[in-house]
C-alpha cells in the first residue's frame, strides 16, 4: 500500500524556521514526483511546489516562490518543506501528497501537519 | 483569486443531481488533465475523478467528470448526506509551469 506519513504538529514563533517531512513507503519512492499543498484555516487548497526526488528537479508557484524550499532525500524516501523564518500567515495545514506527472494529479495523500505560527 | 473559478457553494435534495463546475483557460484546462477532489469536513482531500473522467477504485459510479474546451464539470447522482464536502478541481497551468486548484465548491445536502 502506498502511503506518505507526515511529521507531527508544530509550534512556532514568528522569525524562527521550520523543516516539515513527508516520509513514502510502499513504492518506489524516486518514480513519482512529490509534493506540498497548503489549506488555511477555513480556506481552500492552494498548490504550493513539487519534486522529483530522482533528480530534485522542482517546479514552484509563483505564490510559494522564495518562501519555501521544497527539497528530497531519496535515500531515506523522505520530501522536506522548509521556512527560513515563519509569519503568522504561514499558519495553515500542510499536506503532501505524490504528483502524477503529465496526468496533473495528487494521489496519495499524507495526513497533514499543521503549523502554528504565534507569538 | 484562484486560477481555475468554481462556484462557492451548491445545493440539493437527497436524492437529486448536482453539478459543480470548473472554469479555466487554454493555458490550464484546455491542455491539460482535470482531477477533482473531495475533501469531507476535518479529513484529509481524496481523489475522486483524474484524467478528466476516471474514477479510482472504490469511488461510485454516482461521480462522474467531464470536460469540454476550457471548462470541467463533476457531476454526483443520488446524492446522499454522506456527500456534503467540499469539492476542488485541479490541473496544471502551462503559464505559471505549476499546478493549479478551483477555490473549492461546498455542498450541501438538503
Amino acid at each position: 500500500e502506498v502511503q506518505l506519513v507526515q511529521s507531527g504538529a508544530e509550534v512556532k514563533k514568528p522569525g524562527e524556521s521550520l523543516k516539515i517531512s513527508c516520509k513514502g513507503s510502499g513504492y518506489s519512492f524516486t518514480n513519482y514526483w512529490i509534493g506540498w499543498v497548503r489549506q488555511m484555516p477555513g480556506k481552500g487548497l492552494e498548490w504550493m511546489a513539487i519534486i522529483n526526488p530522482d533528480d530534485s528537479e522542482t517546479r514552484y508557484s509563483p505564490s510559494f516562490q522564495g518562501q519555501v524550499t521544497i527539497s528530497a532525500d531519496k535515500s531515506i524516501s523522505t520530501a522536506y518543506l522548509q521556512w527560513s523564518s515563519l509569519q503568522a500567515s504561514d499558519t495553515a495545514m500542510y499536506y503532501c501528497a505524490t504528483w502524477m506527472a503529465g496526468r496533473e494529479r495528487f494521489d496519495p495523500w499524507g495526513q497533514g501537519t499543521l503549523v502554528t505560527v504565534s507569538s | 483569486q484562484s486560477v481555475l473559478t468554481q462556484p462557492p457553494s451548491v445545493s440539493a435534495a437527497p436524492g437529486q443531481k448536482v453539478t459543480i463546475s470548473c472554469s479555466g483557460s487554454s493555458s490550464n484546462i484546455g491542455n491539460h488533465y482535470v482531477s477533482w477532489y473531495q475533501q469531507l469536513p476535518g479529513t484529509v482531500p481524496k481523489l475522486l475523478i483524474y484524467d478528466n473522467n476516471m474514477r479510482p477504485s472504490g469511488i461510485p459510479d454516482r461521480f462522474s467528470g467531464s470536460k469540454s474546451g476550457t471548462s470541467a464539470t463533476l457531476a454526483i447522482t443520488g446524492l446522499q448526506t454522506g456527500d456534503e464536502a467540499d469539492y476542488y478541481c485541479g490541473t496544471w497551468d502551462s503559464s505559471l509551469s505549476a499546478g493549479v486548484f478551483g477555490g473549492g465548491t461546498e455542498l450541501t445536502v438538503l
